[in-house]
């Protein structure tokens, strides 16, 4: 079974300034995608950004960059020029790739705040 | 374009009651899930459907039922509520290439007391 690890349980980081928040997973699989979701106080689940196993390529989204590792099974969020907005919990999560279903399997957890 | 819609937000049950939580979703998609979200645990997966008539135990599925009679509609049923069932539940739905993330709903609290 897979499993996702999140060891910052909370974080910190000034207005404006960047903050990287970690991700460790568990697979023997080859071929999966990774996930970032945003949680804000609403509990809405935003996805925030994806990456696929196959490309080296890391993914980018605006301010919101990863650094995807497969050797090392790592896959750490970069938010540059934090906002206010920003304060959520975040939270990796880990899909197989293959043609039917297969649920997410989420980490724990990051409770990021952003302080002015 | 309202996605995923879930119904109720909050809700107090007492022990022992039963009550569903409704989750319907105007996307087409044929896969739906509902997790759990417990205070630094993250979300665990309940029940999935990959299309109507069709349902599959997740990671924690003891003390609740699905049933998907529509491809919108995918009500999780708990029975004899018990404080262990206090949690968040969410309801998400994906297309059939489940590689795109899920579309999730705003959640249900519940409290059993």
């Amino acid at each position: 079974a897979q499993t996702v690890t999140q060891s910052q349980p909370e974080m910190s980081v000034q207005e404006a300034e960047t903050v990287t928040l970690s991700c460790t997973y568990d697979t023997s699989e080859s071929n999966y995608y990774l996930f970032w979701y945003k949680q804000p106080p609403s509990r809405q689940m935003i996805l925030v950004i994806r990456q696929e196993a196959y490309k080296q390529q890391n993914a980018t989204e605006n301010r919101f960059s990863v650094n995807f590792q497969k050797a090392a099974k790592s896959f750490s969020l970069k938010i540059s020029d934090s906002q206010l907005g920003d304060t959520a919990m975040y939270f990796c999560a880990f899909m197989k790739q293959n043609s039917g279903n297969t649920p997410l399997v989420f980490g724990k957890g990051t409770r990021l705040s952003v302080i002015a | 374009n309202a996605g995923v819609t879930q119904t109720p937000k909050f809700r107090i049950l007492k022990i022992g009651q039963s009550m569903t939580l409704q989750c319907t979703q105007d996307m087409n998609h044929n896969y739906m899930y509902w997790y759990r979200q417990d205070p630094g645990m993250g979300l665990k997966l309940i029940y999935y459907s990959v299309g109507a008539g069709i349902t599959d135990k997740g990671e924690v599925p003891n003390g609740y039922n699905v049933s998907r009679s529509t491809t919108e509609d995918f009500p999780l049923r708990l029975e004899l509520a018990a404080p262990s069932q206090t949690s968040v539940y969410f309801c998400a739905s994906t297309r059939d290439r489940a590689n795109y993330g899920y579309t999730f709903g705003s959640g249900t609290r519940l409290t059993v007391v």
